[in-house]
């Protein structure tokens, strides 16, 4: 089993519309996550940080985390064409200083 | 501009030379982690560094790669003796301190082996 595991996809949706991206994580432990989004060609950028239970909002974006299901997922409101990407799903594991990255959705949003 | 730098951006090697890839954190950073990206897939870290000091190195090949990162100036990751395997995109993050933080990455070096 990988450490983080995404559909590679490719997803997409309409303008204007939800789009969905989930990830789970094998480490129980673990404590940190993050959403990074990446242009093709370009290097990751942050999106979002989330260490709690719950929902966290930013904007169009909004981090969601289960840590009893190992679930986080982000969800991307009014989607735009230009959140067409591929969105990789980052956690930090308890035991150690790595961030296990997964191997990223790719997302286009249709005009 | 106060972000991650790293150099060069694209770099060609033939087999059997050096490459060296430098990486310059944010201001104020002092962790700095190296990752590569190979085509279609996902960042496999290689090392986390502190100034001066080598945490985590878990992810380094055994041979043909080194890094440090000086009391002075950038870090840098070493690959002597280069191969086509070697080809990939190598990114730096930088974050202000160990765990659980963000890291900021930056543009990335392109290393071509012919």
């Amino acid at each position: 089993q990988k450490e983080v595991e995404q559909n590679s996809g490719p997803l997409s949706v309409p303008e204007g519309a939800i789009a969905s991206l989930n990830c789970t994580y094998s480490d129980r432990g673990s404590q940190s996550f993050f959403w990074y989004r990446q242009y093709s060609g370009k290097s990751p950028e942050l999106i979002m940080s989330i260490y709690s239970n719950g929902d966290k909002e930013d904007g169009r974006f909004t981090a969601q985390l289960n840590k009893a299901s190992q679930y986080v997922s982000l969800l991307i409101r009014d989607s735009q064409p230009s959140d067409s990407a591929t969105y990789l799903c980052a956690v930090n594991m308890a035991a150690g200083n790595q961030f296990y990255f997964g191997t990223g959705t790719s997302l286009t949003v249709i005009p | 501009n106060a972000g991650v730098m790293q150099n060069p951006r694209h770099l060609v090697r033939r087999r059997g030379q050096e490459a060296r890839l430098r990486c310059s954190p944010m201001k104020g950073h002092s962790h700095v982690y190296w990752y590569r990206q190979l085509p279609e897939e996902g960042l496999k870290f290689m090392v986390y560094l502190q100034k001066e000091n080598i945490i985590d190195e878990s992810g380094m090949p055994k041979e043909r790669f080194s890094a440090e990162f000086p009391k002075e100036g950038p870090s840098i990751l070493r690959i002597q003796q280069v191969v086509r395997g070697d080809s990939a995109a190598y990114f730096c993050a930088s974050s202000p301190r160990r765990g659980n933080n963000e890291q900021f990455f930056g543009p990335g070096t392109r290393l071509t082996v012919l």
